[in-house]
Parts: C-alpha cells; structure tokens; sequence
C-alpha cells in the first residue's frame, strides 16, 4: 500500500500525559499537512511542512502541542499535557508541490483523553 | 476557525435517486475539493476542481467549481448503498496558503 499511514490508529491516554502520533506520507510527497477534527466538524489545519521547513502553524496549534518533520519524510506530532478537549481525530495529509496540486489524507489517529 | 457553508447537513435518501450538495464561501478559492468519509477513516478524495467554471465528472459524480470561485456543488446520480458515509468540500486559497478549509459535512444516507 502506498498511501499515507498513520500510526497509531487510537490512543487513549489520561489527562496530562503526553502522546506522540507518526505519519508516513506518499512517496516523493514533499508537503506534510496536519489537520485536527471533532465530531460533526470539518478537518481544521493544524500545521504544515515542506520538506523539513515547519512553514504554518493555526492558532489552534498551543504551545502544548509540537510537529516535526526531520528528514523530509515521516513526521510526528506530540501533544504534552494533554486535556480533554485535545480529544479527536488527528489526521495527516501529504502532497507533491505542483501547479495543480491535490491533497491525500491518512486513515487518522484517534485520541480520546480521560 | 473560518469554515465553509455545506448544506444540505443531512440527506436521507432512496437508492437510484440522484443527490445534489453544495458549498459557499464568502471567500474566494483557487481550488475546491470533494472527499468523502467513513466512520472512524480519513477522508478520501472524490474530485479535486481547480478552474473557475470547471465541470468535472469522476463516474456517477460531477463537481463544478463556480464562477465566482466562491462557490461548488456536487452531484452524484443513480445513488447506491456504498454512497452513504460524509461528504465534505474544501477550498484551497493558494498563493503560498496551501492549507484546506473544510465545510462541516452533508451525511448521506441511502435507503436500499
């Protein structure tokens, strides 16, 4: 399968722990996207990365929340003293820079916060 | 966070019937996409439109991106049971802000 991956597919942790999600995108996909969504809600982005450069961040991304992408390839996405609210489905999304240029999505990792 | 108008939100509907949603914006796009999503999967993409006017079909679907890049719809016909699940838009603005802007979603459910 040469999809976007992501790991692991659900996490459940207790409040104030923290938690660290992977994703794997496409092959020769140089663009990382990291998207956040609650039930009944659309995806909101979060963050993304072109190669290894962090290029934007969403105000909905707090100082407890951190992404890297060190290689250029897989990129993590670690949450520190998670709270309830941080509960939700995170999903990845990758890219090749192109004029016309499409987004594909992960499977998602799913978090819920006790 | 600034999301699109998706209507309808929700639509039950008979398998072999034709089905027709849509998105505005008060912004304008330089790309609009369709995905469709599973229960506990991430969103698949459907249609991506990428010129104002476009018509574009991918099967039983046809998307069109309005003239006023503010604006899509999409069509599916002759609906099926495996169309149900969440269908969203997403614009794109481009230009150096590649980030997705999704509407909340229309729910299809079809009756066999």
């Amino acid at each position: 399968d040469t999809g976007v991956s992501q790991n692991p597919r659900h996490k459940i942790t207790k409040r104030g722990q923290n938690v660290t999600f992977r994703c794997d995108p496409i092959s020769e996909h140089n663009r990382l996207y990291w998207y956040r969504q609650t039930l009944g809600q659309g995806p909101e982005f979060l963050t993304y990365f072109q190669n290894e450069a962090q290029l934007e961040k969403s105000r909905l991304l707090s100082d407890r929340f951190s992404a890297e992408r060190p290689k250029g390839s897989f990129s993590t996405l670690e949450i520190q003293r998670t709270e309830q609210g941080d509960s939700a489905m995170y999903l990845c999304a990758s890219s090749f820079t192109a004029y016309q240029e499409t987004q594909y999505f992960g499977p998602g990792t799913r978090l819920l916060v006790l | 966070g600034q999301q699109l108008n998706q209507s309808p939100q929700s639509m039950f509907i008979q398998e072999g019937e034709d089905v027709s949603m849509n998105c505005t914006s008060s912004s304008i796009f330089n790309t609009w996409l369709w995905y469709k999503q599973d229960p506990g999967e991430g969103p698949v993409l459907l249609i991506a439109l990428y010129k104002a006017g476009e018509l574009t079909s991918n099967g039983r679907l046809t998307a069109q991106f309005g003239i006023t890049r503010k604006d899509s719809f999409l069509n599916i016909s002759a609906s099926i049971p495996s169309d149900v699940g969440i269908y969203f838009c997403a614009g794109q603005f481009g230009g150096g802000s590649e980030k997705l802007v999704f509407g909340k979603g229309t729910k299809l459910t079809v009756n066999p």
